[in-house]
């Protein structure tokens, strides 16, 4: 099983819709998790950061990690066109070690 | 503007041709990593630096090799460009206790 897994999509939505995007991960001992926002050819942009399990909101955006099952989750309510990226997962374990990527799922939004 | 700079953005080898990719970050960061981003296969770890004076290898760091000048630059050089070296390679930065890293625009290598 790999580590970080994710739903390459693409993820396509009219615009206003409520999306969820979802990754899956292994190791038990991640405790920081990361959701990173790509737009085409450009590099990654961090977008939420949650520690443990529990919610997070900042704005539209919500994130949720359930460790019991491994499972992390991006809410994007009310998306827009601009929304329009590939959306990153990255779980990171204590003693500030390197981060882990998922592969990505791409969301096309539109109008 | 605050944030880390890779140069060139575009380039173009042939095979056997060596060549370093520059980074540079003025946020006074401690650590820093270089990734590779190919299609259906995500950002791979090289290599990383978690301070000055010190690399260390990744998932993926043959055909690699790095320096960390100084706090503020970590280059990356392919000594002897293949093909399997077309890629997209992220530069980011990360500071002590910080959340997540910052990434650089990205430099488009193709191996011919």
């Amino acid at each position: 099983q790999k580590e970080v897994e994710q739903d390459p999509g693409p993820l396509s939505v009219p615009e206003g819709a409520i999306v969820s995007l979802n990754c899956t991960y292994s190791n038990s001992a991640f405790q920081y998790f990361m959701w990173y926002r790509q737009y085409s050819r450009k590099g990654p942009e961090l977008l939420m950061y949650t520690y443990s399990s529990g919610n997070k909101e900042d704005g539209r955006f919500t994130a949720q990690v359930d460790k019991s099952s491994k499972y992390i989750s991006l809410f994007i309510r009310d998306s827009q066109p601009s929304d329009s990226a590939t959306y990153l997962c990255a779980p990171e374990g204590s003693g500030y070690s390197t981060l882990t990527f998922g592969k990505g799922t791409m969301l096309l939004v539109s109008p | 503007n605050a944030g880390v700079t890779q140069t060139p953005k575009f380039q173009v080898l042939k095979t056997g041709q060596s060549m370093t990719l520059q980074c540079a970050q003025d946020m006074n960061h401690n650590s820093m990593y270089w990734y590779r981003q190919d299609p259906g296969m995500g950002l791979r770890l090289i290599y990383y630096s978690a301070s000055e004076g010190t690399t260390d290898k990744g998932e993926v760091p043959n055909g690699y090799n790095v320096s960390r000048l100084n706090k503020r630059e970590f280059s990356l050089r392919l000594e002897s460009a293949a093909p399997s070296q077309t890629s997209v390679y992220f530069c980011a930065s990360r500071g002590t206790g910080g959340y997540g890293y910052t990434f650089g625009s990205g430099t488009r290598l193709t191996v011919v």
